[in-house]
């Protein structure tokens, strides 16, 4: 299994810019989320997913917008970069249920100037 | 809101020393999880505590929970340069599903 995946590992963007943030699993975990880790910071639930065609929002979600098509995949989209979303992103898989141990991708470093 | 904190903030120890670090969260919980991460990359899974145990070991590392002061401490003893990374506890996020709060981290730093 190759567990968590993400694309891409850095990026930079100017303010206004859009882009999707990519995050696969192969190992048929239900629970999918993003989380945003800020210099010196824990990291912060932005969106997550339940199950395909199921999500819901985490604790900062403005400014992100995701989907789950297929079990697969859970790509994170910024419509509109800021600077206050630079950050590092952590995508994160799981199987339901209570105690589940959530597997994290390698992260996304992404500026927006 | 983050529910757990960790404390201290940062740690240098010299090798072969034991690491204390503590983690307090405000409501209750059904699991706590200890991580590590290292500079510049993803969160390792530690160990998972639930809220009717009380103490876990994974070889140097020894996690404890009491539910009743709301706190978590875990230990790593003999600590190695290799140990020097950001730990994370983080607890049941109640609102989100299965999905968990983490605090701000203790940066452990083992001086060889």
């Amino acid at each position: 299994n190759a567990g968590v995946t993400q694309t891409p590992k850095f990026q930079v963007l100017k303010t206004g810019q859009s882009m999707t943030l990519q995050c696969a699993q192969d190992m048929n975990h239900e629970y999918m989320s993003w989380y945003r880790q800020d210099p010196g910071m824990g990291l912060r639930l932005i969106h997550y997913s339940v199950g395909a065609g199921i999500t819901d929002q985490g604790e900062v979600p403005n400014g992100y917008n995701v989907s789950r098509s297929t079990t697969e995949d859970f790509p994170l989209r910024l419509l509109s970069a800021a600077p206050s979303q630079t950050s590092v992103y952590f995508c994160a898989s799981s199987y339901a249920g209570t105690g589940a141990r959530p597997l994290f991708g390698p992260g996304t470093r992404l500026t927006v100037t | 809101s983050q529910q757990g904190e960790e404390d201290p903030q940062a740690l240098s120890i010299q090798e072969g020393e034991n690491a204390t670090m503590n983690c307090s969260y405000k409501t209750s919980i059904n699991n706590l999880q200890w991580y590590r991460q290292n500079s510049g990359r993803g969160l390792v899974h530690l160990i998972l505590i639930r809220s009717n145990e009380r103490e876990k070991h994974s070889g140097r590392l020894r996690v404890t929970l009491d539910t009743s002061k709301k706190s978590s401490s875990l230990l790593i003893t003999a600590s190695r340069a290799a140990d020097t990374a950001s730990y994370f506890c983080a607890t049941d996020a109640r609102n989100y599903g299965q999905n968990f709060v983490f605090g701000p981290g203790t940066r452990l730093s083992v001086l060889p």
